[in-house]
């Protein structure tokens, strides 16, 4: 299996523009989580979506931010409009959900900065 | 609040050489523990999970402990290799009403000299 597929891998914009960041999960894993990584804050959880319905989106820090799943296969998470603030990793991670822990696996991330 | 601390935030140490770091926690009600390496630019890859009836687990030259009655869990590393250097993430995953939700430590990050 390929793992958890991001893209873009790296993404510079502008202040002000949408940035749209994909995700592929693993193939018949139904949980998927998007995370966001500065050195400051560590990693949070923006959103988690079991069996593509959104569960906990606590995490999204305001209405610029926005995700979607429209399939098992696909998601992905939108700022509209950007600020630098936003500059981070974003993290997309799937898992099976069981009972007793499951394995989440990474992508490998999208380097977003924002200038 | 739940919260997941690491100790030390950073560590160097030689090649070769064993070294622990700990993972302390306030996160309840305790569904498992999980340790992650991150490699400079990649993405978090899991170690080991455990759960509240494990104390020891291992893989490969790492080796994680859990406390649940302390709170505490340990992650060994035995006889270090340079590719060892990394972050290492401690998680705990809530159980209950708050199942899944994941608490991350800040990491500790490890460089092995050679």
């Amino acid at each position: 299996d390929a793992g958890v597929i991001q893209s873009p891998r790296h993404e510079v914009t502008e202040m002000g523009q949408e940035v749209t960041l994909r995700c592929k999960p693993i193939s018949g894993h139904n949980s998927l989580f998007w995370y966001r990584q500065t050195m400051m804050r560590g990693l949070e959880l923006l959103i988690y979506f079991n069996n593509n319905v959104p569960i906990d989106d606590s995490g999204m820090p305001e209405d610029r931010f926005s995700a979607k799943m429209p399939n098992a296969s696909f998601s992905t998470l939108k700022i509209q409009p950007s600020e630098p603030r936003d500059s981070a990793v974003y993290f997309c991670a799937s898992s099976f959900r069981q009972i007793s822990g499951n394995t989440i696996y990474f992508g490998e991330g999208s380097w977003l900065t924002v200038v | 609040k739940n919260q997941v601390e690491q100790s030390p935030q950073s560590l160097i140490i030689l090649e070769g050489k064993n070294c622990t770091l700990q993972c302390n926690y306030t996160v309840s009600p305790f569904s498992n523990l999980r340790w992650y390496k991150q490699d400079t630019g990649r993405g978090p890859v899991s170690l080991t999970i455990m759960t509240f009836s494990e104390n020891t687990k291992s893989n490969g030259r790492y080796t994680a402990t859990l406390d649940a009655d302390t709170k505490q869990s340990s992650l060994h590393i035995t006889a270090s290799q340079l590719s060892d250097s990394a972050s290492y993430i401690c998680v705990v995953s809530a159980g209950g009403t708050s199942y899944g939700k994941l608490t991350f430590g800040q990491g500790t990050i490890l460089t092995v000299h050679p």
